[in-house]
């Protein structure tokens, strides 16, 4: 099956500093990987849309100054959280997007990552 | 739009006890339906989906049956144990996969 990894599976960082989190497709290509955000016994949050080549598209209240994205290739998308303060602190899951057909395209779920930030 | 509606917790159950956690939503077009498990400190983990219409899903023991007349994807299985405790997410999809709507997660303890 399709597996997304990424790195690193958990992270703590001092106030002010900036942490890159990295979502991989493994077994296959992604132009388009998807970047949620889940608190503390909360459901997940979408983030933004990282397309490959191009700019990410960012939800609405989503700082994208503050949460630089970019997908520099078909099985790569990164996640800088700039200058983070303890209010970054959060569970950061990627996803990825199989084509699997013309008319079926799904996502697959990495295993998160989370940041505390000190 | 599309939203999905997830029974509230938490729930505690004893072992061997059934389990249902209702999940109902509301979609345009034809989407696929998602049951996803989060154990303690975890990601998330697939456990069942069902991309039409009178499809069952099933794994591990859960089962979850696309009903387009009642709008629901209820998961169920018939004897739960002490491992099966973790939050459950339902969660619809698009066709197209570009967008993804998690209901807000049922918590599940289950007791010896």
């Amino acid at each position: 099956g399709a597996v997304v990894s990424q790195h690193p599976s958990w992270v703590i960082c001092k106030s002010g500093t900036s942490v890159k989190i990295e979502c991989r497709s493994l077994d296959f290509q992604a132009t388009t990987m998807f970047w949620y955000r889940q608190f503390p016994k909360q459901s997940l949050m979408l983030m933004a849309t990282s397309n490959e080549g191009s700019k990410a598209t960012y939800e609405q209240g989503v700082e994208k100054d503050k949460f630089l994205i970019n997908h520099a290739s078909l099985t790569l998308s990164t996640l800088t959280v700039t200058s983070a303060h303890p209010e970054d602190s959060s569970f950061y899951i990627c996803s990825a997007l199989l084509i699997a057909s013309s008319s079926y395209n799904e996502q697959f779920f990495g295993p998160g990552t989370r940041l505390t930030v000190l | 739009g599309n939203s999905v509606t997830q029974m509230e917790g938490p729930v505690t159950l004893s072992e061997e006890a059934f389990l249902t956690i209702n999940c109902t939503y509301t979609a345009t077009g034809y989407p696929s339906l998602f049951w996803y498990v989060q154990y303690p400190g975890e990601g998330l983990q697939l456990l069942l989906k069902a991309t039409k219409a009178d499809d069952k899903g099933s794994n591990k023991g859960f089962e979850a049956t696309y009903r387009k007349e009642t709008t629901s994807f209820h998961l169920e299985k018939g004897s739960v144990q002490v491992s099966d405790s973790a939050v459950y997410f339902c969660a619809l999809s698009t066709n197209t996969g570009n967008q993804f709507y998690f209901g807000t997660g049922t918590s599940l303890t289950v007791i010896p």
